[in-house]
């Protein structure tokens, strides 16, 4: 099994520039989400998505677009990225209201 | 607003002694309640959870949590530590009236001294 598949896993990318974020899940989970972890502050809720074709703000959703394209995919959108925005960046899934997350493997983005 | 505390970045316990990271979160109605680890250069994996029945919640690797409603807290303990538990903590907070919104605190990073 796949689980959560998050592409890519490294990028680097100049100040203004943007990119996506790809994430796919193959659990039929209904809930998506995107965290940035940064030391010293934990996992932030950028984005969710508590069903398909909803979306909701986390804690820290500017800079940031995001699109539920179907159940299984859940992307993230850069539009014009910052050094602020350097961070691991995880994409999770799972079942409401209590089943745990799964995680993605991890973005390492780098912005210069 | 929903939000869960850890106190303390760093926690450092001898071998054997106990363990005991602390999470304290806001909230006046009914909280899901998590705690996950993530051990070097890995993803976060799930140590227990907290879902309205016992209070007392066992996990894996010997892993407790006692959420206390008076104190607004879901302390993590284990009796025992063991180099392998050197790794960081995640507690994480849901509320039934958003399931799906599940926010995380900034993490305790255990040590372990031998």
């Amino acid at each position: 099994n796949a689980g959560v598949t998050q592409t890519p896993k490294f990028q680097v990318l100049k100040t203004g520039q943007s990119m996506t974020l790809q994430c796919a899940q193959d659990m039929n989970h209904n809930s998506m989400y995107w965290y940035r972890q940064d030391p010293g502050m934990g996992l932030r809720l950028i984005y969710y998505s508590a069903s398909e074709g909803t979306t909701d703000k986390g804690e820290v959703p500017n800079g940031y677009n995001v699109s539920r394209l179907n159940k299984r995919e859940f992307s993230l959108r850069l539009e014009s990225a910052a050094p602020s925005q350097t961070s691991v960046y995880f994409c999770a899934s799972s079942q409401p209201p209590v089943e745990k997350l799964f995680f993605g493997s991890g973005t390492q983005l780098s912005v210069l | 607003a929903q939000s869960v505390t850890q106190l303390g970045s760093h926690v450092s316990v001898s071998e054997g002694a106990l363990v005991l990271l602390r999470c304290n979160y806001s909230s006046s109605v009914p909280p899901y309640l998590f705690w996950y680890v993530q051990y070097p250069n890995q993803g976060l994996q799930l140590l227990l959870k907290y879902t309205s029945a016992a209070t007392l919640v066992k996990g894996i690797n010997g892993f407790e949590a006692e959420f206390k409603k008076s104190e607004t807290s879901f302390h993590l303990t284990k009796p025992s530590a063991h180099m392998s538990d050197a790794a960081e903590y995640f507690c994480a907070v849901s509320y039934y009236s958003s399931a799906s919104k599940i926010i995380f605190g900034s993490g305790t990073r255990l040590s372990i001294r031998p």
